[in-house]
């Protein structure tokens, strides 16, 4: 199988740091990728992880590991513009992107 | 900042009418998408085109969808006799590459069928 799970919703204040697990199935995986969606908005790509380790790109950093099949998005200094659904989505050996079941942030003052 | 363009932003059809969603890819992009995505759901993929031709689909692409690139920048997906569960809404998007190479999305077209 393909699937990816997500934690259905998260919340935090303002200022904190929040982090959103994703566990996938191993079947044909390349890479994990993370986008973020404003309600009504379009997907945004923030970041992919293909090898272990950590990625930073300014306030957000993303993990995998896959001997764990399992990534994370680290988002740091919250503010209340994080406020949207993060979604996982893994890269098999085709090109096409499967996406998590979703993570809504609720970031509160 | 170049970006994935699509019209109309909303679709108002008759249950079994045609309906075409216009899609302008980033124009150095090679690797084109269509997403759809039920209210409140996840993404799911439809279909990837490369080269002019279909390069994968889902299963939720049958018979009655189709896409085509008619000329250097228009990228379409047409569903032929639309049915009550295409309401959703419908993600274009196009890529520079594959592997590493980020999948930007247009804005989308909602899709509600009456």
């Amino acid at each position: 199988g393909q699937s990816l799970e997500q934690p259905s919703e998260v919340t935090a204040v303002e200022g904190a740091i929040v982090q959103i697990n994703c566990t996938y199935q191993t079947s044909g995986f390349y890479g994990l990728s993370w986008y973020q969606q404003h309600d009504g908005g379009a997907p945004t790509f923030l970041s992919y992880n293909a090898l272990d380790g950590l990625e930073e790109t300014g306030r957000f950093s993303s993990f995998l590991s896959r001997s764990d099949s399992y990534g994370y998005l680290l988002l740091q200094e919250l503010q209340m513009k994080d406020s949207a659904s993060y979604f996982c989505a893994r890269r098999g050996n085709t090109d096409k992107l499967i996406f998590g079941t979703g993570t809504r942030l609720q970031v509160f003052p | 900042e170049p970006e994935v363009t699509q019209t109309p932003s909303h679709q108002v059809t008759q249950m079994g009418q045609e309906v075409i969603l216009r899609c302008v890819p980033i124009s150095n992009h090679l690797y084109f998408y269509w997403y759809r995505q039920i209210l409140g759901q996840k993404v799911e993929f439809l279909v990837s085109f490369y080269n002019n031709e279909i390069s994968e689909k889902s299963e939720i692409f049958d018979d009655q969808f189709s896409v085509e690139r008619p000329d250097g920048s228009n990228f379409t997906l047409k569903i032929r006799s639309t049915k009550l569960e295409d309401s959703a809404m419908y993600f274009c998007a196009s890529s520079s590459g594959t592997g590493h190479q980020p999948q930007h999305f247009g804005d989308g077209t909602r899709l509600s069928i009456l």
